[in-house]
């Protein structure tokens, strides 16, 4: 079945570190691919998401690339700052209003 | 603010008891979403309801169950509680082939 699978954590860096977090999947067809974000205590928001090959999502200085030919959807961010600490879930919709399929979370831990 | 509300934030009970989460979707989103997020199991899908109708199924217990009315909000019922069922449990909503937003969620303690 369709999977996800996300570079174990934690990451550790320091502000204005340059930030990557892996993430590549495995599904029939055409997914749509999304980044979530989970701050402590509260729950998912978007992060960012692309549609289709070749598509970049980026939001908030975050950005993502769907690579079809690797399978990827690595997340980059140029210059982390602490506010930036939270757990980071790739997620895929193989179909057009399916239910996401989530990869296990990396905790990012930013300090200054 | 996503536009999800969930209600309760927080609910402790005991094993062997029955609760019921409740969940707003968005002004105008069909489909409603439950996932449970479990440090060992992290997010599984459980059920999905599209305009009052049952759509998909993933890793639902035979003991929960959930349903979504007309007005459009959905209710996941936990039934015969057991101690590894506590989670935080979230619901999200979206248009046709949208996106999913998430509410908050609910943490369950089960005692």
């Amino acid at each position: 079945g369709d999977s996800v699978t996300q570079m174990e954590g934690p990451v550790t860096l320091s502000e204005e570190a340059f930030l990557t977090i892996n993430c590549t999947y495995t599904a029939t067809g055409y997914p749509s691919l999304f980044w979530y974000v989970q701050y402590p205590g509260e729950g998912l928001q978007l992060l960012l998401k692309a549609t289709k090959a070749d598509d970049k999502g980026s939001n908030k200085g975050f950005e993502a690339t769907y690579r079809k030919e690797t399978t990827s959807f690595h997340l980059e961010k140029g210059s982390v700052q602490v506010s930036d600490s939270a757990v980071y879930f790739c997620a895929l919709s193989d179909q057009a209003g399916t239910a996401l399929i989530f990869g296990k979370g990396t905790t990012l831990s930013v300090s200054s | 603010d996503s536009g999800v509300t969930q209600t309760p934030k927080h609910l402790i009970t005991a094993t062997g008891q029955r609760v019921t989460l409740r969940c707003s979707p968005r002004s105008g989103d069909l489909s409603v979403y439950w996932y449970q997020q479990s440090l060992d199991q992290g997010l599984q899908f459980l059920i999905q309801y599209y305009n009052g109708e049952e759509r998909a199924k993933g890793n639902i217990l035979e003991r929960f169950s959930a349903q979504q009315f007309p007005d459009l909000h959905s209710e996941l019922n936990l039934s015969s509680l057991e101690l590894g069922d506590s989670a935080l449990y979230f619901c999200a909503s979206s248009v046709v082939a949208g996106t999913p937003f998430f509410g908050q969620g609910t943490r369950l303690t089960v005692v």
